[in-house]
Formats: structure tokens, sequence, C-alpha cells
């Protein structure tokens, strides 16, 4: 039982160039979710999805587009990369419903943007 | 726009003492207010929760306390354990579509010496 898998791990990007990060969940959750972490800030949420073919944008949507392809897998791409890009980006999945939704954090993807 | 604001950045404790982290939040909308912990390369994992009907939530050595008037809540680590040096986040969120989509606080940064 794996939980929330991202992919890649780290990635170094230039000005301008796309890309996407991948995020799969194998419990079964309803609800997946993209946030960022950059410090002194804490987590920022960039969208969220309730369910396969519905995505929501969070707090800081712009520069960003995601795929909810399927219940399992939840995708989050970068047209055109700028520097402010630069974070470590965190998918999690939840289950819908429960008295304390408790998300479950993937490992995070560290994006730099030369 | 920093509707959860969290103290102190950083914290060194000795071991077997007391941790506190406070956070005020501005939303009178959140009803739900979950702990993060976070160690280094990894995704934050949910410490423990509270709703406001309740004044105080123990589970184990941590404690959350909670006072609605004034609009704060904080994370008690009693006897605290080296193990525990991470990072601690805060975060709130409300009722809708999901719970999940949370307003972290900046993040504490706890070192507990042996």
């Amino acid at each position: 039982n794996a939980g929330v898998t991202q992919t890649p791990k780290f990635q170094v990007l230039k000005t301008g160039q796309s890309m996407t990060l991948q995020c799969a969940q194998d419990m079964n959750h309803n609800s997946m979710y993209w946030y960022r972490q950059d410090p002194g800030m804490g987590l920022r949420l960039i969208y969220y999805s309730a369910s396969e073919g519905t995505t929501d944008k969070g707090e800081v949507p712009n520069g960003y587009n995601v795929s909810r392809l399927n219940k399992r897998e939840f995708s989050l791409r970068l047209e055109s990369a700028a520097p402010s890009q630069t974070s470590v980006y965190f998918c999690a999945s939840s289950v819908v419903g429960s008295t304390n939704e408790k998300l479950f954090f993937g490992s995070g993807t560290q994006l730099s943007v030369l | 726009q920093q509707q959860v604001k969290q103290s102190p950045q950083s914290l060194i404790v000795q071991k077997g003492g007391i941790s506190i982290i406070n956070c005020a939040y501005e939303n009178t909308a959140f009803d739900y207010f979950p702990w993060y912990q976070q160690f280094p390369g990894k995704g934050p994992a949910l410490l423990i929760a509270i709703r406001p009907d309740v004044s105080e939530k123990k589970e184990g050595r941590f404690t959350i306390s909670f006072n609605k008037s004034a609009k704060q809540f904080s994370l008690h680590i009693m006897d605290s354990q080296p193990g525990d040096s991470a990072t601690y986040f805060c975060a709130a969120s409300y009722g809708g579509t999901s719970y999940g989509k949370l307003t972290f606080g900046q993040g504490t940064i706890l070192t507990v010496h042996p």
C-alpha cells in the first residue's frame, strides 16, 4: 500500500519550459489536492478535485492547470514556468465526509525554475 | 493575505519540557482546526484536530487548546522528546465542499535537545 505517490521528486526547469507533475493514490479516496510549500508561508492550496472529472481553484491557481484523469490520478501542469513557481509541491488525498478529514500527503516534488 | 498566523517561527526545548505553539485566525467561518507534523523530506502528516464546540482535545502527549472568543488555538507537547523535532503547522478550514481545503499557518520549527 503506497499511499500517495508523486513523480518526479526533483526537477529543474528553465523559464518558459513546461512540465507536468504526476500524482497517484491507491487508497480509493475521492478528494485530491495540490499544495505548494514556500519558506515562511506554510502550504497554500493550488487546486482541488472533489471527484473524477471535477476540479476547483484554490488560493494560488494562476500559472497552473490540473487534470483529474481518474479516481487515482491528479496531475498538475505548468504551461510556462516562472521563477516564482520555484517551490516544493505536495499532492494529497482524503476521504470526503469524515468527521476529522485527514489529508494524506505525498513526499513532494522539489521544483526549481531558473 | 494570511488568515492563520502562527508563532513562534522556531522553538528550542529541552527533553522533557513542554513545547507550546500558538495560532490565531481571522475567518470566523472556520470550524475545523488540525495540526500537521512534517519531518524533513516528507509530506505533512495529521497530528491532532479539534472543532470549535470543545475547548480542549488531548491525544497522548499532544493537546490542542481552543479559545473561540479570542480566535486562537494552540498545540501543547508534553514531555517533549528529540523525536518530536519537526516542523509543525496549524491549519483551518470550514465545511462546504471539503474540510481538506486548508489554510495553513507559516509553520514552527521545533528542536528538542536531548
